[in-house]
């Protein structure tokens, strides 16, 4: 059974920081990793998606990297912004077969605060 | 483009009473399609996934049901609602393999 894990659970920085937020997943057989982001009573927001066979993705400010083998992934933030806070959530898709067929497992996600 | 719709935002229900909430896709075909849920607290749990027209499938047994009346339109049911149904119902869809998934904005079910 494939099972997410985020650390930190919460993190409050001030305004300007780089920042790592870490995922791991026991199964390496994932077909995707995607990083989504969460506003209070919101619904997800995509924000990356690394297939299996890439190493990493970026788009603005924000860069995440996969390793597969070891069962990693990392999003940075770059030059962190009040707005950036939310709950950020790594979830991996799975290979083809039964009931995984291409269903997300996520992490419990890490809450992040900057603050101006 | 392609769009995600789920309603209402929004739902009260007392304890008993009958629930469905709809999801539509526009600008793509033939999307597989899923229900999650989040309860307060913890992470989101996959509840049904579609493949297809008339095809669900259930991760978790419970009070819930799902059905794929149409390829773009996924519907999440119950005849009788438990308090423990409370919670935040996300719709999902995907191209397929290689392709990331997008997200509903949410219904917000409160069973009293």
């Amino acid at each position: 059974k494939q099972e997410v894990t985020q650390i930190p659970a919460a993190l409050s920085v001030p305004e300007g920081e780089n920042l790592v937020l870490n995922c791991s997943f026991t199964d390496s057989a994932i077909y995707n990793l995607q990083w989504f982001r969460q506003d209070p009573g919101k619904g997800l927001t995509s924000l990356l998606l690394i297939q299996s066979s890439q190493r990493e993705q970026t788009s603005g400010r924000l860069n995440a990297s996969l390793d597969k083998s070891s069962g990693r992934s990392t999003l940075y933030i770059a030059a962190s912004q009040p707005g950036d806070s939310a709950t950020y959530l790594c979830a991996v898709s799975k290979n083809a077969g039964g009931t995984s067929y291409g269903k997300l497992t996520f992490g419990q996600g890490t809450i992040l605060t900057v603050h101006p | 483009s392609q769009t995600i719709h789920q309603w209402p935002a929004t739902l009260v229900q007392p304890v008993g009473s009958p629930l469905s909430l709809e999801c539509t896709v526009e600008g793509t075909s033939n999307p597989n399609l899923y229900w999650y849920r989040q309860a307060a607290g913890r992470g989101l749990q996959l509840l049904f996934y579609s493949v297809g027209i008339g095809q669900i499938s259930s991760e978790v047994p419970q009070n819930l049901s799902a059905s794929r009346p149409q390829d773009r339109q996924f519907i999440l049911s119950s005849k009788k609602l438990l308090l423990s149904d409370s919670g935040f119902y996300l719709c999902a869809w995907t191209g397929g393999y290689g392709y990331g998934y997008t997200f509903g904005s949410g219904t917000r079910l409160t069973v009293v």
